[in-house]
């Protein structure tokens, strides 16, 4: 079955270290983005990318680190640099010239200790 | 101002009520809006696209006024499965990303 995976579920992080959230697709999709849920908001976007090798900053990126050196795969690394980390982390893919339909992964909870 | 605002509610409505999401858009440049659909801690998923024009899908209609710069949604006859946190949403105008309100919760209950 095509669609998003998001490795792991649940993250949970110490201070001053850093993490990476997975990302995989198999639907074949251009686009990729990276967006962060806090209780009670609505979803923020971090960065997103249009192609291999290019990504653009989003509303919050700060903190904050992406690459995209394969189509199927964008991971997200939260920084130690990211002061408030905690939140549900979505990663979403699209046809270009469709971003209106965002397909989303099942998301990943990251916990500070 | 937000670029998208929503009233969160929740709106807590009984089994075949009649229930209608508000949302505004600061941005007249927007060309696009959804509503997406977004259940208790689970990913979100488009629901339906809004046009000027309306756009009905069963009981859900959405509608777009661009001289108010207004969405609406409306759910008629609700089901208990239609509980959720219903977010509205825009496409930037570069027309690369969404951007999403914080979303309005809906409560059904028999």
């Amino acid at each position: 079955d095509g669609g998003i995976t998001q490795s792991p579920k649940y993250l949970f992080r110490k201070e001053g270290q850093n993490v990476t959230l997975s990302c995989e697709q198999n639907l074949n999709h251009d686009a990729m983005y990276w967006y962060r849920q806090d209780p009670g908001q609505g979803l923020r976007l971090i960065y997103y990318s249009q192609i291999v090798n290019d990504f653009q900053k989003g509303d919050i990126a700060e903190g904050y680190s992406v690459s995209r050196e394969k189509k199927e795969s964008f991971p997200l690394t939260v920084t130690s640099a990211q002061k408030n980390p905690t939140a549900f982390y979505l990663c979403a893919s699209s046809i270009i010239g469709y971003q209106e339909t965002q397909y989303f992964g099942p998301g990943t909870r990251l916990l500070v200790l | 101002r937000k670029e998208v605002e929503q009233d969160p509610g929740p709106f807590n409505v009984p089994e075949g009520a009649t229930v209608a999401f508000n949302c505004t858009y600061s941005n007249s440049a927007s060309q696009s809006f959804f509503w997406y659909r977004q259940d208790c801690r689970k990913e979100p998923k488009l629901l339906m696209s809004v046009y000027s024009s309306g756009n009905e899908d069963g009981r859900f209609t959405a509608q777009l006024n661009r001289a108010s710069q207004y969405i609406s949604l409306l759910i008629r006859d609700s089901k208990l499965s239609d509980s959720a946190t219903y977010l509205c949403v825009a496409l930037n105008q570069a027309g690369t990303a969404l951007i999403f309100g914080k979303g309005t919760t809906l409560s059904v209950s028999s």
